[in-house]
């Protein structure tokens, strides 16, 4: 069965301080993964995905990610954190066209 | 482009009864698929709309029913409310059934009392 991880329930960084949120995934075949935010009281906004080709992606607000094949993560990296990113962040991963499986998410505080 | 809508966004129901969400997909848009969000159980699938079919299917008893029509909106039926389907379901539209990048409505707020 499909599954995602997300093993920090919360992680707490200083504004300006690179983050990190840690994401791993177990399927069988070849995995499509994805990073949205949650911001308070709003659904879910796309961040970045991972489908083929390089392995380190790009996304909306500076975010970026990782895929790595042999440690089946997909963690979310940011190099200078705002304030501003303070929001629930979810992993997701798919395997073809089949549903999409969230990780539990993991909230970010940025102190000022 | 306007984005993803659902109505209503805040419900109240009494348990044994039943409900209708909406979802109106970004223009153009032919896959919807719906979510349901708790603090306890995170962010669950509850199945996936294409050209009005249904591609797949979560892990829901058959209280939970959706469908879709021909202009791409969609509809999730719940039917004999308990209170533990209290909770926010979410709404995504995607172009095509690969669902690469999914948009999110804001979301309906189901509280059963």
């Amino acid at each position: 069965a499909q599954s995602v991880a997300q093993p920090e329930d919360q992680v707490n960084v200083a504004e300006g301080n690179p983050l990190t949120v840690k994401c791993t995934y177990s399927v069988s075949g070849n995995p499509y993964l994805f990073w949205y935010v949650q911001y308070p009281n709003r659904g879910l906004q796309f961040l970045l995905k991972y489908i083929t080709g390089d392995n380190l992606v790009k996304g909306s607000y500076g975010f970026e990610a990782e895929f790595n094949k042999s440690q089946t993560s997909f963690h979310l990296k940011k190099p200078s954190a705002l304030v501003s990113d303070s929001a629930l962040y979810f992993c997701a991963v798919r395997v073809n066209t089949d549903k999409l499986i969230f990780g539990t998410g993991t909230r970010l505080q940025v102190f000022p | 482009k306007a984005g993803v809508t659902q109505t209503p966004r805040y419900l109240i129901k009494t348990r044994g009864q039943q409900v209708t969400l909406s979802c109106s997909p970004i223009s153009g848009h032919r896959s919807v698929s719906w979510y349901q969000q708790t603090p306890g159980q995170g962010l669950q699938f509850l199945f996936e709309y294409f050209s009005e079919t249904q591609r797949n299917k979560g892990n829901f008893p058959g209280r939970f029913s959706g469908r879709q029509f021909s202009n791409s909106r969609s509809e999730m039926n719940v039917s004999t409310l308990e209170l533990g389907d209290s909770a926010l379901y979410l709404c995504a539209s995607s172009p095509d059934k690969t669902n690469y990048e999914q948009y999110f409505g804001p979301g309906t707020r189901l509280t059963v009392t």
